[in-house]
């Protein structure tokens, strides 16, 4: 049980273009859902916290323009990096937590921006 | 806030037990997890404490002592599939759900 998907699981585009990235929990209802970005050999650095049907809670920092959040269901999130640049480039993790709370991670996105 | 601190890069030999030590000062807290993470991969859960003791599952235990504000990873028998980062990580009591993760252990197991 508790298993967290991603789509995609890498994504390589243009400068400028705007990327999707969905993330799902397979076997059970996600009250939360949690976005974090990763850069090499650093640790996770949480970007928002999304609940089902409400609005996401950045953290200081992030630009919830450019980080579009959306957690449309019990099941799914998605994360839309708009205008994408190179520095953007990274790898993406979500997370869901049920009841319990703990986070069980998706397998990541690595994004690449030309 | 939350401070989570614990080694940077530790070395062990196969089927030898290594500790992984976290420490942390939180200004609320309502549970530790430890998570593996492997190189390029996203973090899969290992355990979650949020009572003082041991829970042993498997080769890997792990310890909480809430009055010191600290916490360990044992992991017995070690393999060299056990090399990867280990991250703990403290729920915060103010905002339900939300983690917050130390910067990681490496663990690199050698024969």
């Amino acid at each position: 049980g508790a298993v967290v998907s991603q789509h995609p699981s890498r994504v390589i585009c243009k400068s400028g273009t705007s990327v999707k990235i969905e993330c799902r929990s397979l076997d059970f209802q996600a009250t939360t859902m949690f976005w974090y970005r990763q850069f090499p050999k650093q640790s996770l650095m949480l970007m928002a916290t999304s609940n089902e049907g409400s609005k996401a809670t950045y953290e200081q920092g992030v630009e919830k323009d450019k980080f579009l959040i959306n957690h449309a269901s019990l099941t799914l999130s998605t994360l839309t990096v708009t205008s994408a640049h190179p520095e953007d480039s990274s790898f993406y993790i979500c997370s869901a937590a049920g009841t319990t709370d703990t986070q069980y991670f998706g397998p990541g996105t690595r994004l690449t921006v030309l | 806030g939350q401070n989570i601190d614990q080694p940077t890069e530790m070395t062990a030999t196969e089927g030898a037990i290594v500790q992984i030590n976290c420490t942390y000062q939180t200004s609320g807290f309502n549970g530790l997890f430890w998570y593996q993470q492997h190189a390029g991969e996203a973090p899969t859960f290992l355990s979650y404490n949020v009572l003082d003791g041991l829970e042993e599952k498997g080769r890997f235990s792990s310890f909480l002592s809430r009055s010191k504000g600290y916490s360990y990873l044992l992991l017995k028998e070690l393999q060299m599939k056990d090399s990867a980062s280990y991250l703990c990580a403290v729920r915060d009591g103010t905002n339900a759900g939300k983690s917050t993760f130390g910067d990681g252990t490496t663990l690199t197991v050698k024969p």
